[in-house]
């Protein structure tokens, strides 16, 4: 079946630093996708989402990046701040269009 | 409301109960989705509806699962005869069409004991 998986389940950065978060999908007819955080005892907050006829798109100090001929995605969040630790999720809307497919997540844990 | 909100958020039952999840989606929402999400990993669709139809239900993982939305917007999912491994927390989201981009309510936390 269609998966979506993250690289790196843990990624510790420095406050200021930029931060990149990896994610594969296995669904080449997804084409829309989104990248979502979650804090602790709160529901996935949409971050920045991206659709196939497009290979990046800019948020406010957040940059996704779609690669489909690997399919991969990643989430550069620039001069990570310690409000941006969190757990992240990417997730791939699937080729119905009715659900959304997500990854397992990526801890980021932001050090001051 | 502002946002998609969810009753109750924190819910015990004792394994053989039935229980009932509500979801209050933001107004006009026309699609509305309900998801599992177990400790430590990423949430797994379960049903959608569009308006009062329920579209896809592929999820619902046994037929002790049953989820309901009457009039279009409040929708309740309802799992009979609780079992431990029902122990999660359930997410409830809603987009104003099919393709957009999904709002999480806060979700409630299923324990069964």
């Amino acid at each position: 079946g269609e998966s979506v998986g993250l690289h790196l389940p843990t990624l510790s950065v420095q406050e200021g630093d930029n931060s990149i978060i990896n994610c594969a999908y296995s669904n080449s007819a997804s084409d829309y996708f989104i990248w979502y955080k979650q804090e602790s005892g709160k529901g996935p907050q949409f971050i920045i989402d991206i659709r196939s006829n497009m290979d990046k798109r800019q948020g406010q100090r957040v940059t996704v990046l779609l690669n489909k001929t690997v399919k991969h995605l990643s989430l550069q969040i620039a001069a990570t701040q310690p409000g941006d630790s969190a757990v992240y999720f990417c997730a791939a809307l699937g080729e119905y269009g009715n659900k959304l497919v997500f990854g397992a997540g990526t801890i980021l844990r932001v050090k001051s | 409301g502002a946002g998609v909100s969810q009753s109750p958020r924190y819910k015990v039952a004792k394994r053989g109960q039935d229980v009932a999840l509500r979801c209050d989606p933001i107004s006009g929402h026309v699609s509305l989705f309900w998801y599992q999400q177990a400790l430590g990993q990423g949430p797994e669709f379960l049903t959608y509806f569009q308006n009062e139809a329920q579209l896809d239900k592929s999820g619902l993982p046994s037929d002790r699962f049953f989820a309901e939305r009457p009039e279009g917007s409040v929708s309740t999912l309802k799992i009979q005869r609780t079992q431990q491994e029902d122990s999660a927390v359930y997410l409830c989201a809603s987009s104003l069409v099919r393709d957009y981009e999904q709002y999480f309510g806060p979700g409630t936390r299923l324990t069964v004991t």
